[in-house]
């Protein structure tokens, strides 16, 4: 079993739908990322969770410890989020712990 | 924050050669990562390079394969020897200015044909 797992791996929606993806994880962590990945493959850190909730723009980010569990939002959705989302785990100092990603779509 | 940037930004190298890939910060950092983002796959640690020691390989990578350098606290470069196809990917440095922080460089894909 993978340390993390995020849900769905792949979602297809319309402009100004809201969104949701989730990551779900398995080991102790002191801190969790969200990353944004574009096609030509730079990555943006859009947020670093170790409680609660933080909101940038359209984009909220939550976590529950005590679950192991983190969601990222995204409220009217544009096709430019179109990309790779990423939480990976933060174990110890600064080692991290990716998943597979979970690959969004937005359609105008 | 810290502006990472990379170079080149993708080259197409023959089976055999060599490619260095530069890591520039905009800043002083400690710790500095070099990732690896085969086709369709998430990224993989390759190693953690530290100003002033030897790098740290993860399981599966050697120094051989993929030599390192980090001359300085702003920059580092990464070494793909004796390429074959499967080295075809995305690498990407990134850098941890401070505990859970981590910001990454636009990448370098490299394509071996």
């Amino acid at each position: 079993k993978n340390e993390v797992e995020q849900s769905p791996q792949n979602l297809t929606a319309q402009e100004g739908e809201f969104i949701t993806i989730n990551c779900s994880y398995s080991v102790g962590i002191s801190a969790l990322h969200w990353l944004q990945q574009h096609p030509g493959g730079g990555i943006v850190s859009l947020f670093m969770l170790s409680s609660g909730k933080k909101k940038h723009g359209r984009l909220i980010a939550t976590i529950n410890i005590q679950e192991k569990h983190s969601s990222l939002h995204i409220t009217a959705s544009h096709p430019r989020d179109s990309a790779v989302y990423i939480c990976p785990l933060i174990q110890g100092a600064q080692k991290l712990v990716f998943g597979q990603g979970t690959r969004l779509t937005i359609n105008p | 924050s810290a502006v990472i940037s990379q170079k080149p930004s993708r080259d197409i190298c023959q089976r055999g050669t060599s490619l260095t890939i530069q890591c520039q910060v905009d800043s002083q950092v400690t710790m500095m990562f070099w990732y690896r983002q085969q086709p369709g796959q998430s990224l993989t640690l390759i190693a953690t390079a530290n100003q002033g020691s030897e790098a740290t390989y993860e399981s599966g990578f050697v120094i051989d394969k993929f030599p390192i350098s980090r001359p300085n606290l702003t920059f580092s470069t990464l070494t793909v020897s004796n390429m074959s196809p499967e080295d075809s990917s995305i690498y990407l440095c990134s850098v941890a200015p401070g505990v859970g922080e981590q910001y990454f460089g636009p990448g370098t894909r490299l394509t071996v044909t």
